[in-house]
């Protein structure tokens, strides 16, 4: 069965870090790009950041640019997102995501994400 | 950073009904748009992908259309499972984005 399980959300307080674990089973998973996205009530969906095959090109959104890093251990069949300086607004449902074809592509298999709350 | 907006906000339809959700890019994303859906409490579930082409296990009932920066998701019977917010994706260019959803709601 193809899955993604994701771990290490929390409570955290602004200004703190977390790292974000996703473990992938069921398919080969260095051949794919990988993607986090995020669930926030007020926004919906939004796209976080993006991680091609060979870790060789990763992208942010504006909002996490600089204080986010994406990165995947192919070996261990794992993708992770360190999440620095967080900030209330960084409160979501995060959810690890798989594109349907191996570069690029819209996003066919999901995890039950991790919830990461920043408050003080 | 290509700005997706979905219309309307949320829609109210009787099941048996047609229901038609709207889409629009910012710029030019070819045809590289996705349609999900999502339940409370369940990960989006992907519905549609290049624009047009139905996702592995998506009854007929579900359609895309469009290309450019015009796209539309069509329900043309709505079934009780259906009720759900979907959410419009451009892969076209990074960083990728979302529409900011569609409620879709019981009349």
């Amino acid at each position: 069965e193809v899955q993604l399980v994701e771990s290490g959300g929390g409570l955290v307080q602004p200004g703190r870090s977390l790292r974000l674990s996703c473990a992938a089973s069921g398919f080969t998973f260095e051949d794919y790009a990988m993607h986090w996205v995020r669930l926030t009530p007020g926004k919906g969906l939004e796209w976080v950041s993006g991680i091609t095959w060979n870790s060789g090109r990763t992208g942010y959104a504006e909002s996490v640019k600089g204080r986010f890093t994406i990165s995947r251990d192919n070996a261990k069949d794992s993708l992770f997102l360190q999440v620095n300086s967080l900030r209330v607004e960084d409160t979501a449902l995060y959810y690890c995501a798989k594109v349907s074809m191996g570069t690029a592509g819209a996003f066919d298999i999901w995890g039950q994400g991790t919830m990461v709350l920043v408050s003080s | 950073e290509i700005m997706m907006t979905q219309s309307p906000a949320t829609l109210s339809v009787s099941p048996g009904e047609r229901a038609t959700l709207s889409c629009r890019a910012s710029q030019s994303v070819s045809s590289n748009l996705a349609w999900y859906q999502q339940k409370p409490g369940q990960a989006p579930r992907l519905l549609i992908f290049a624009a047009s082409t139905r996702a592995t296990g998506i009854p007929p009932r579900f359609s895309g259309s469009g290309s450019g920066t015009e796209f539309t998701l069509t329900i043309s019977s709505l079934q009780p499972e259906d009720f759900a917010v979907y959410y419009c994706q451009q892969y076209n260019n990074w960083p990728q984005s979302f529409g900011q959803g569609t409620k879709l709601q019981i009349k």
